[in-house]
């Protein structure tokens, strides 16, 4: 089993619907938590960088971090076209660089 | 303010062969990462460096190997090839000496190994 598992998809919304991803993991140890886009041919964007638990909004995107529960999700309000890509949730423990990353979930937003 | 960048964008080689792929951070970021990007395993951590020095390494064998240099830019190498190198290698920088700063990804060099 992966240490943090997140559901592939492909996700697919209509325009302006309220996306919900999520991540779930395993190590205790991770203190910061970290959403990533991956547009095709292009490396990850970060998007959302949260420490501990509790949530962050930044326009239209909500991170929220459940430590109890080692439970993430990314919110993403009135969804576009141009969101469309692969989600990467992305952990670490506390000091450490290196990031332990879920698989992806790829996100289609339609017109 | 640039960003990562990585070079060559693309590379095709050999089994046996060696590559080296090349990093420039982000101005100020004196931290580089390097991870592989591959469709099976996702995103894996290779190797950390600041001051020219090795920090951090993940699980890859000993013919995937880095390097830093005094001006932060750094370099990776992979020599005896398989076909299963055959990724996207992604570079990223971060300012080193914050608790845990994020990292900014490059838009990573794809090899395939032929």
């Amino acid at each position: 089993q992966k240490e943090v598992e997140q559901d592939p998809g492909p996700l697919s919304v209509p325009e302006g619907a309220i996306v919900s991803l999520n991540c779930t993991y395993s190590n205790s140890a991770f203190q910061y938590f970290m959403w990533y886009r991956q547009y095709s041919r292009k490396g990850p964007e970060l998007l959302m960088y949260t420490y501990s638990s509790g949530n962050k909004e930044d326009g239209r995107f909500t991170a929220q971090v459940d430590k109890s529960s080692k439970y993430i999700s990314l919110f993403i309000r009135d969804s576009q076209p141009s969101d469309s890509a692969t989600y990467l949730c992305a952990m670490s423990a506390s000091r450490g660089n290196m990031l332990t990353f879920g698989g992806g979930t790829r996100l289609m937003v339609k017109p | 303010k640039a960003g990562v960048t990585q070079t060559p964008r693309y590379l095709i080689k050999t089994r046996g062969q060696q590559v080296t792929l090349s990093c420039s951070p982000i101005s100020g970021h004196r931290s580089v990462s390097w991870y592989q990007q591959t469709p099976g395993q996702g995103l894996q951590f290779l190797f950390e460096y600041f001051s020219e020095t090795q920090r951090n390494k993940g699980n890859f064998p000993g013919r995937f190997s880095g390097r830093q240099f005094s001006n932060s830019r750094s370099e990776m190498n992979v020599s005896t090839l398989e076909l299963g190198d055959s990724a996207l290698y992604l570079c990223a920088s971060r300012v080193f000496g914050r608790d845990n700063s994020p990292l900014h990804f490059g838009n990573g060099t794809r090899l395939t190994v032929t």
